[in-house]
């Protein structure tokens, strides 16, 4: 089974230029999370989807940023205008739906990101 | 101050030596704890999860959480050249649905 899939991988972009990246998820996996990783830091969360809505994107910066999930299977995260600061791993993540006892854990399901750097 | 904590390392360690890695945590409603190992130039894969306080083992990897402190570990018994990468603790309030809250990550360099 093929696991998530990102693109492009690495990303280099002059500041204020726009800049998308795209993830497709695990077949089946109806919640999809974009996660930004900055360099010696743990990932943190931009935004999660279930299916296509958007039910956490309190840390999104939305003057800048954007993301969609039209169909509820891929996404496209986007940034314009792109800032220095905007350097980081962008990792996207899904998992299924929730199910089984409450001692179980709903595994996330990480792709290999995308390493944008703002020059 | 950082929900999670975690010492960046690095930590350096002979193979077969036993390696402890540690975060504490101030959210008292986290209830899974995760450990993530992370390869450079790759994402993080789950290597092991814990619900609530208690031990689990999974051959050289061993989770412990302890809530009345907020301290969790994760021991790798038997160390590897290849266990040589990033380990990331996460953490989560609900199940896996929800967003994980992230350790900063502890690098362990395994010498051979």
């Amino acid at each position: 089974e093929a696991g998530v899939v990102q693109s492009p991988r690495y990303k280099i972009i002059e500041k204020k230029q726009p800049v998308a990246f795209w993830c497709n998820p695990i077949s089946g996996h109806n919640t999809l999370y974009w996660y930004r990783q900055n360099l010696g830091q743990g990932p943190e969360l931009l935004i999660r989807y279930e299916n296509e809505e958007a039910v956490d994107d309190s840390q999104l910066p939305k003057d800048r940023f954007s993301a969609e999930r039209l169909k509820g299977v891929d996404s496209t995260l986007k940034i314009q205008p792109a800032e220095l600061g905007d350097s980081a791993v962008y990792l996207c993540a899904s998992s299924s739906r929730q199910g089984g006892p409450l001692s179980s854990y709903n595994e996330q399901f990480f792709g290999p990101g995308t390493r944008l750097t703002v020059l | 101050q950082k929900e999670v904590e975690q010492d960046p390392g690095p930590l350096s360690v002979p193979e077969g030596a036993i390696v402890s890695l540690n975060c504490t945590y101030s959210n008292s409603a986290f209830q899974y704890f995760m450990w993530y190992r992370q390869y450079s130039r790759k994402g993080p894969e789950l290597l092991m999860y814990t619900y609530s306080s208690g031990n689990k083992e999974d051959g050289r990897f061993t989770a412990q959480v302890d809530k009345s402190s907020k301290y969790i570990s994760l021991f790798i018994r038997d160390s590897q050249p290849s266990d040589s990468a990033t380990y990331l603790c996460a953490m989560s309030g609900d199940t896996g649905r929800r967003a994980l809250t992230f350790g900063s990550g502890t690098r362990l360099q395994v010498q051979p």
